[in-house]
């Protein structure tokens, strides 16, 4: 079975700078996705970022990136200059075959200003 | 874009009652649409995988007959709690896939109280 990991449960960082949230998981599969969802107060699961296994390049978007290490099992989301609308729980998660997506137990980004 | 709705989006029910949460598709064919419930501050945990026309798998520990999930039409999946008690309090999300791999679309949510 899968599993996903994120062991950072709160972090804070000051507006307009960068953060880095950790995630780990585990799997036996080749051919898998992974995402970093935010859900936000009103409990919305809003995607951020998805990353194909099979491609070697990290995925980015806008000013959320990842650093997908496939032999390490790693898939950390770094958000640049955060916003105070960043502030949010952000789960990753592991979609394998069937669309099964597993989730981690969430980080809280609080950005202050 | 892929839109999909739940209703109602806050239920307070007695103890001992049923109450349905509705998963729709607007815009698109949902050939699979899953279930989750979250805990305030916790994670999502996969109740069940439904299946249009066909019936509903559900993850280990997840009580069949108490959580009931019809999957209609390609565009409604319905989730009934029976019999709600107060442990059954929780907010519930649908999401749901057109069938291309790795995409899901989130329903807005149901929270749920049980009185």
């Amino acid at each position: 079975a899968q599993t996903v990991t994120q062991s950072q449960p709160e972090m804070s960082v000051q507006e307009a700078e960068t953060v880095t949230l950790s995630c780990t998981y585990d799997t036996s599969e080749n051919n898998y996705y992974l995402f970093w969802y935010k859900q936000p107060p009103s409990r919305q699961m809003i995607l951020v970022i998805r990353q194909e296994a099979y491609k070697q390049q990290n995925a980015t978007e806008n000013r959320f990136s990842v650093n997908f290490q496939k032999a390490a099992k790693s898939f950390s989301l770094k958000i640049s200059d955060s916003q105070l609308g960043d502030t949010a729980m952000y789960f990753c998660a592991f979609m394998g075959y069937g669309n099964k997506l597993v989730f981690g137990a969430g980080t809280i980004l609080r950005v202050k200003s | 874009g892929a839109v999909v709705s739940q209703h109602p989006s806050r239920v307070i029910c007695k103890s001992g009652t049923s109450v349905k949460i509705e998963c729709r598709s607007l815009d698109f064919q949902a050939t699979t649409m899953f279930w989750y419930r979250q805990f305030p501050k916790q994670s999502l945990m996969l109740m069940a995988t439904s299946n249009e026309g066909s019936k509903a798998t559900y993850e280990q520990g997840v009580e069949k007959d108490k959580f009931l999930i019809n999957h209609a039409s390609l565009t409604l999946s319905t989730l009934t709690v029976t019999s709600a008690h107060p442990e059954d309090s929780s907010f519930y999300i649908c999401s749901a896939s057109k069938g291309e791999t790795g995409e899901l679309f989130f329903g807005e949510g149901s929270r749920l109280t049980v009185l």
